[in-house]
């Protein structure tokens, strides 16, 4: 069966400092993976999939199959970027997802 | 067009009472998810749509638990006999793409 795992429920940074959000999945065939994001009392929204390759709010993803990794990266973390982060699979497109348990960011000034 | 909404947002209830929860997706969006997310933890699938038909039930839906979406739009997801292991928030999401949309949640309390 399929499993993501974020290792770190908590993670702290200064401001201006470079973030990772560390992300592994156990799963057999080709998964889509996905960074979803929650702010304080708003909901659950998309930051970005592997598949787009895209930089989002400066906020990077690499898909790393060898590894099966998939950690969310900064270079200069923002207050703004304090929230709620899970990693997400998805086993074919419009399936299910599998969510690991998340990481809560804090940005400090 | 708001978003996913749901109703009710709060829902305090005494074990062994039935609940129901609705879901109104994005307009045209033809999947509709139910999640239940428990505190510390990330959200876990419970069942999904496609239009009126469910096409996946996870082993986590107990024959307590019951979703419908008539007509393809609304979803309700209904729990019977609740019990206290049952408090949780519920969540919906509705897509049309690969972009999940979530609602704001509905937060059982069973007392």
């Amino acid at each position: 069966a399929q499993r993501v795992t974020q290792p770190e429920k908590l993670l702290s940074v200064f401001k201006g400092a470079p973030v990772e959000l560390k992300c592994n999945y156990s799963y057999s065939g080709s998964p889509e993976l996905f960074w979803y994001v929650q702010y304080s009392r708003q909901r659950l929204q998309l930051l970005l999939r592997h598949i787009s390759r895209e930089s989002i709010k400066g906020f990077t993803a690499d898909l790393n199959k060898g590894e099966t990794s998939f950690h969310l990266k900064k270079p200069f973390a923002q207050e703004e970027d304090s929230a709620m982060y899970y990693c997400a699979l998805e086993e074919t497109s419009g399936s299910r997802l599998t969510f690991g348990e998340g990481t809560q960011l804090t940005v400090n000034p | 067009d708001t978003g996913v909404s749901q109703d009710p947002r709060h829902k305090i209830t005494k074990r062994g009472q039935n609940v129901t929860f609705r879901c109104d997706p994005i307009s045209e969006h033809n999947r509709l998810y139910w999640y239940r997310q428990t505190l510390g933890q990330g959200p876990e699938f419970l069942t999904y749509f496609q239009n009126e038909a469910q096409l996946e039930k996870s082993r986590l839906l107990s024959d307590r638990f019951s979703a419908e979406r008539p007509k393809g739009s609304f979803s309700t997801l209904e729990i019977q006999r609740t019990e206290q292991g049952d408090s949780a928030m519920y969540l919906c999401a509705s897509t049309r793409g690969f972009e999940q949309y979530f609602g704001p949640g509905t937060r059982l309390t069973v007392t």
